[in-house]
C-alpha cells in the first residue's frame, strides 16, 4: 500500500514569509505527484501537477519540487489569501492524498 | 468557463442507497475522465472512483469497492454514483472532480462545489 505523508500538520507563519512544505511517498512515485489548496468551506484548487509544473492561473510564487520519493511545495512569500489547507496527492498508482498541512497565521 | 455542480445530498439511514449527480458544462464531457473525491467532516481528501471518457472503464477505492457505481451519461453531460449499503463513515462532502487525462486515473484539474451525504439513524 502507498502511503503519502505530509510534514508538518500544522505551520504557523507570518504574512511575508517564506514557508515550504514537505510530502514523502513511501514507494516511488515519479514525478506523479500533485499539490491542492482548500479554504474552509471550499473545494480543493489544483496549485501543481507533474511535481513542478503550476497549474493555469495560479500565481508564480507557488513552486514545486522533487522526484521519487521525497516532494516540496514552497511558496516564497506568504500572503494572506493563502492561508489555507494544502494537500499533495500521488497519481503513479490510484491516486492517494497526503492527510494535509494546515498553514496558519502565526 | 468549466462547471461541475452536484446535487441529491442528503440525510439517509445506514444500510440505504443514495444517487449523485454532477452537471458538467464548459468543456467537452466527453472527452475527460471523471472522480469522485469525498472528504469526511473534519478530514482529509480520499478518491473514491473515477470513469474513463467513455464509461467503459471503472475502478474504485478499496473503502466502496463493491458498494458504490459510478456511472455518466455522455449524451446528458453528467456523472453519477449510485451508493448503496450506505455506512456511518460514508459521510462526507462528495466533490465531482474532472481528470486531465481521458483514459487514466491522474490528478484533478476542476473541482465542483461539492455535495453533503450525511449516514445517520
Amino acid at each position: 500500500e502507498l502511503v503519502m505523508t505530509q510534514s508538518p500538520g500544522t505551520l504557523s507563519v507570518s504574512p511575508g514569509e517564506r514557508v515550504t512544505l514537505s510530502c514523502r511517498a513511501s514507494q516511488s512515485v515519479s514525478s506523479d505527484l500533485a499539490w491542492y489548496q482548500q479554504k474552509p468551506g471550499q473545494a480543493p484548487r489544483l496549485l501543481i501537477y507533474g511535481a513542478s509544473t503550476r497549474a493555469s492561473g495560479i500565481p508564480a510564487r507557488f513552486s514545486g519540487s522533487g522526484s521519487g520519493t521525497e516532494f516540496s511545495l514552497t511558496i516564497s512569500s506568504l500572503q494572506s489569501e493563502d492561508f489555507a489547507v494544502y494537500y499533495c496527492q500521488q497519481y503513479n498508482n490510484w491516486p492517494e492524498f497526503g492527510q494535509g498541512t494546515k498553514v496558519e497565521i502565526k | 468557463q468549466v462547471q461541475l455542480v452536484e446535487s441529491g445530498g442528503g440525510v439517509v439511514q445506514p444500510g440505504r442507497s443514495l444517487r449523485l449527480s454532477c452537471a458538467a458544462s464548459g468543456f467537452t464531457f466527453s472527452n475527460y475522465g471523471m472522480h469522485w473525491v469525498r472528504q469526511a467532516p473534519g478530514k482529509g481528501l480520499e478518491w473514491v472512483a473515477v470513469i474513463w471518457y467513455d464509461g467503459r472503464n471503472k475502478y474504485y477505492g478499496d473503502s466502496v469497492k463493491g458498494r458504490f457505481t459510478i456511472s455518466r451519461d455522455n449524451s446528458k453531460n453528467t456523472l453519477y454514483l449510485q451508493m448503496n449499503s450506505l455506512r456511518v463513515e460514508d459521510t462526507a462532502v462528495y466533490y465531482c472532480a474532472r481528470d486531465p487525462d481521458a483514459v487514466s486515473g491522474t490528478y484533478f484539474d476542476y473541482w465542483g462545489q461539492g455535495i453533503l451525504v450525511t449516514v445517520s439513524s
